[in-house]
């Protein structure tokens, strides 16, 4: 069975700040990894993914995250928070059974203050 | 990325009635769509999934008969909320994957339902 943990459910940063955004993830299968992001009363947006490639991924929006096996995360980081980058963020595991069949984090709300 | 389209994005209906949702692939074709519903500050819970030309297979706890799904092409599937209560008030959000990432889903722009 795979799982994912999203550890803090509210971050605040300042604009120009860094942003992590943390993700640890159970499979007991190499995964595949995804970060997704909400803007209020909308889809998901797909931010990156890591499928088995290279370990540092880069995605939209100058977001990367890096897939670290021993620690089992898979963490989202920005050098600079913009104010455009508020939002919901789910971090989501498959373990490329059933369909690809996606297991999310509970998410994380990312407010940034001028 | 490749885009997901859904109609309509709001709906408001009388309890007993069935409403529809479309899910549209608008350049891709869908091999596998998933409706997902998510509650108010909550994440997405997967209701059922989709392969073009078959059945859909249901999660547990979802009843098939009163989220009827089709998916009869590549590029279009449909979510029939049957004898609409208030507690089907939801964000109903579809996903699809095609054969040239079978990993990764694109999501649609989501459906509000709301349910007098």
């Amino acid at each position: 069975a795979q799982s994912v943990t999203q550890l803090g459910s509210h971050v605040s940063v300042s604009e120009g700040a860094l942003v992590l955004l943390r993700c640890n993830y159970s499979s007991s299968v190499p995964p595949y990894l995804f970060w997704y992001v909400q803007y209020p009363n909308q889809g998901l947006q797909l931010l990156l993914k890591y499928t088995s490639a290279a370990t540092l991924v880069k995605g939209i929006n100058g977001f990367e995250a890096e897939f670290k096996k021993s620690e089992t995360s898979f963490h989202l980081t920005k050098p600079s928070a913009h104010m455009s980058d508020a939002a919901e963020y789910f971090c989501a595991v498959s373990d490329g059974g059933s369909n690809y069949k996606l297991t999310f984090g509970k998410g994380t709300l990312l407010t940034v203050n001028p | 990325g490749a885009v997901v389209s859904q109609h309509p994005s709001r709906v408001i209906c009388k309890s007993g009635t069935s409403v529809k949702i479309e899910c549209r692939s608008l350049d891709f074709q869908a091999t596998t769509m998933f409706w997902y519903r998510q509650f108010p500050k909550q994440s997405l819970m997967l209701m059922a999934t989709s392969n073009e030309g078959s059945k859909a297979t249901y999660e547990q706890g979802v009843e098939k008969d009163k989220f009827l799904i089709n998916h009869a092409s590549l590029t279009l599937s449909t979510l029939t909320v049957t004898s609409a209560h208030p507690e089907d008030s939801s964000f109903y959000i579809c996903s699809g994957s095609g054969l040239a990432e079978l990993e990764t889903q694109y999501f649609g722009p989501g459906t509000r339902l709301l349910v007098l």
